[in-house]
């Protein structure tokens, strides 16, 4: 049964690149039925997709966030990641990682809390 | 401001059935699939409901999904008090190329 588990630092000061991993057990990135992604929930907020990634390598992100989001899989270590540059409090959020298929979002990971904050 | 809009609160009592909305656009709703999240309060949102009506395997005929144009809804009957969650859809935006979600529902079972 595949699992995802998101990695990366709980605090990020204003200005600065958030980075996380998203490590998957139990499958592989490398499957081409499906893409990966990464959502995220402000507080008490909605969810918001920020963007995902094929395991070729092919990205698509969120207008709203794409001159600052990178995407990028690392298919030997059967992980994938997200930098969001020049942060600031408004993107303190809990971060998930989720497995896209056909019949949608349908494994996510357990989110991480990132806060921005000096 | 999510691109989908929901009512931010339901509430029913146990037993009962209830209805939450979606409403889209034609750039999202009207054209593409709707699907329904699940999120268990402190837990990660869980798949509920996929392809507007389908569900995946271990989640009950309790609940059920159906759209019309630009809105969908979701219903669930029979409630039970674990059904107490925030309910979230989504679909595809032909406009942005990207997945859009709704602000979520609180589902309160009194």
């Amino acid at each position: 049964q595949v699992q995802l588990q998101e990695s990366g630092p709980g605090l990020v000061k204003p200005s600065q690149t958030l980075s996380l991993t998203c490590t998957v057990s139990g499958g592989s990135v490398s499957i081409g039925d499906y893409y990966w992604s990464w959502i995220r929930q402000l507080p008490g907020k909605g969810l918001e997709w920020i963007g995902y990634i094929y395991y070729s390598g092919s990205t698509y992100y969120n207008p709203s966030l794409k001159s600052r989001v990178t995407i990028s899989v690392d298919t030997s270590k059967h992980q994938f990641s997200l930098k969001l540059s020049s942060v600031t409090a408004a993107d303190t959020a809990v971060y998930y990682c989720a497995r896209n298929s056909s019949f949608g979002m349908d494994v996510w990971g357990q989110g991480t809390t990132v806060t921005v904050s000096s | 401001q999510s691109v989908l809009t929901q009512p931010p609160s339901a509430s029913e009592t146990p037993g009962q059935r209830v209805t939450i909305s979606c409403s889209g656009s034609s750039s999202n709703i009207g054209v593409n699939d709707v699907y329904w999240y699940q999120q268990l309060p402190g837990t990660a949102p869980k798949l509920l409901i996929y392809r507007i009506n389908q569900r995946p395997s271990g989640v009950p005929d309790r609940f059920s999904g159906s759209k019309s144009g630009t809105s969908a809804s979701l219903a669930i009957s029979g409630l039970r008090s674990e059904d107490e969650a925030d309910y979230h859809c989504a679909a595809w935006d032909d406009s942005l190329s990207g997945w859009v979600f709704g602000g979520g529902t609180k589902l309160t079972v009194l």
